[in-house]
């Protein structure tokens, strides 16, 4: 079993639409979640922090839920400009280092 | 801006041959590391630096080689190229401990290593 496991998608949703990425975790032991967006051939970028109270940043809500080992990211009101994989990570001390796991991405394709 | 730079963007490579892919960040960020992104999996640490002077091995450094002789440099080797080194390689720097909510990745642009 994947330590992240994403559904790979593509979702295919028209402008406006409301969308929600699932993402599971098989350690109970991690520490800290985050979304990053990657576009296509670029390099990933920090989407937001996942707080375990949940928390939104405009059109983008992240939730945490430990019992069940999973967290999500709902985007509202799509865009064409959010069409991009979504990178869920999530940090477990091993080793001596702080190990960020990262899932291998749910794809977003927004059309008009 | 320039943030974290990565070079060269594109590298082919014969079985055998080393290069060294170059990676330098101005933000003067202690943290730095390399992973590498294969199709269908999530990237991968490939070895990681907390501060000049010191790295250490991730999750799959076999083939790889770093150094880091100041803050804003971290090279990494590639010791005798394989075909399972293909892959998009990514540098990337942070101010605090990656994995802390503050945290955040900055990443180079990526390299395109294929070997044949």
């Amino acid at each position: 079993r994947k330590e992240v496991e994403q559904d790979p998608g593509p979702f295919n949703v028209p402008e406006g639409a409301t969308v929600a990425f699932n993402c599971t975790y098989s350690n109970s032991a991690s520490q800290s979640f985050f979304w990053y967006r990657q576009d296509c051939r670029k390099e990933p970028k920090l989407l937001m922090s996942v707080y375990s109270s949940g928390n939104e940043d405009g059109r983008f809500t992240a939730q945490l839920n430990r019992a069940s080992q999973y967290i999500s990211l709902l985007i509202r009101d799509s865009k064409l400009s959010d069409s991009a994989t979504y990178l869920c990570v999530v940090t477990l001390f091993s080793g001596g280092y702080n190990k960020l796991i990262f899932g291998a991405g749910t794809r977003l394709a927004v059309h008009p | 801006n320039a943030g974290v730079t990565q070079t060269p963007k594109f590298q082919v490579l014969k079985t055998g041959q080393s290069m060294t892919l170059q990676c330098a960040q101005d933000m003067n960020h202690e943290y730095m590391s390399w992973y590498r992104q294969d199709p269908g999996m999530g990237l991968r640490l490939i070895h990681y630096s907390v501060g000049a002077g010191i790295t250490d091995q991730g999750e799959v450094p076999n083939g790889y080689n770093v150094s880091r002789s100041t803050t804003e440099d971290f090279p990494l080797r590639l010791l005798s190229a394989a075909p399972s080194q293909t892959s998009v390689y990514f540098c990337a720097s942070s101010y605090t401990s990656p994995g802390q909510i503050s945290g955040e990745l900055f990443f180079g642009e990526g390299s395109r290593l294929t070997v044949l």
